[in-house]
């Protein structure tokens, strides 16, 4: 069984639109994040939601927007995409807060056109 | 605020040699410090973390809390070590994880 997936695993869309993705896991955790990976593999954490409450929330443009239906799921959605969005975006959850071990989905690729 | 530091992005290693990532960090309360690993478009996942004082595929890394470190060591690096390896430090009750920008290990045969 998949720890924690996301989907979709590739993204190509066009300047402007607005797409979702969504991430799941099944082990019970109660904190999920969001991290973006640029093209230099340089990991940078957007959001963590703990319990369904956002309680990080980086210097990320407001047309990211996180939103957690129940703790096992954490979707992204990002509107009027831009170039400079393109890049590799991970879920990760982990029992409780950041001292404990993070388990991530496989990422999912990003590219706007 | 916290911040870890890996100077080398990209580090070439033959087969059977040594390999030494290092990593330091900055952070004034008491630190969890972690290693994870990124094999080709693959997830990432932990490697190793200070507390649990493992060796995990011949890995191994010590805190050093005196020069704010926690290098990672292999003593002899195989092909399947060809990966990205980042640093990362998080603290007590902390739900922030920065991570370093990460090294590129290559292994060659």
């Amino acid at each position: 069984d998949t720890a924690v997936s996301q989907t979709p695993k590739y993204l190509v869309t066009q300047m402007g639109n607005d797409k979702s993705i969504k991430c799941e896991q099944n082990l019970g955790h109660d904190t999920m994040y969001w991290y973006k990976q640029d093209s230099k593999k340089f990991l940078k954490i957007m959001f963590s939601y703990n319990n369904k409450e956002l309680i990080i929330n980086e210097t990320v443009p407001n047309r990211f927007s996180p939103k957690s239906p129940d703790k096992a799921h954490l979707n992204l959605h990002i509107n009027s995409l831009e170039l400079g969005d393109s890049a590799v975006y991970f879920c990760a959850s982990s029992q409780a807060g950041g001292e404990e071990t993070q388990y991530f989905g496989p990422g999912t690729r990003l590219l706007v056109l | 605020a916290q911040r870890v530091t890996q100077p080398e992005k990209l580090l070439s290693v033959f087969k059977g040699a040594p390999v030494e990532l290092k990593c330091n960090y900055s952070y004034s309360g008491s630190p969890e410090l972690f290693w994870y690993v990124q094999y080709s478009r693959q997830r990432l996942q932990l490697l190793l973390r200070h507390i649990s004082r493992e060796s995990i595929k011949g890995f191994t890394a010590d805190l050093n809390k005196g020069e704010t470190s926690f290098h990672l060591k292999k003593p002899f690096a195989q092909e399947e070590d060809s990966a990205m390896y980042y640093c990362a430090l998080s603290g007590a009750g902390n739900n922030r994880l920065a991570f370093g920008k990460g090294n590129q290990v290559v292994v060659i045969p």
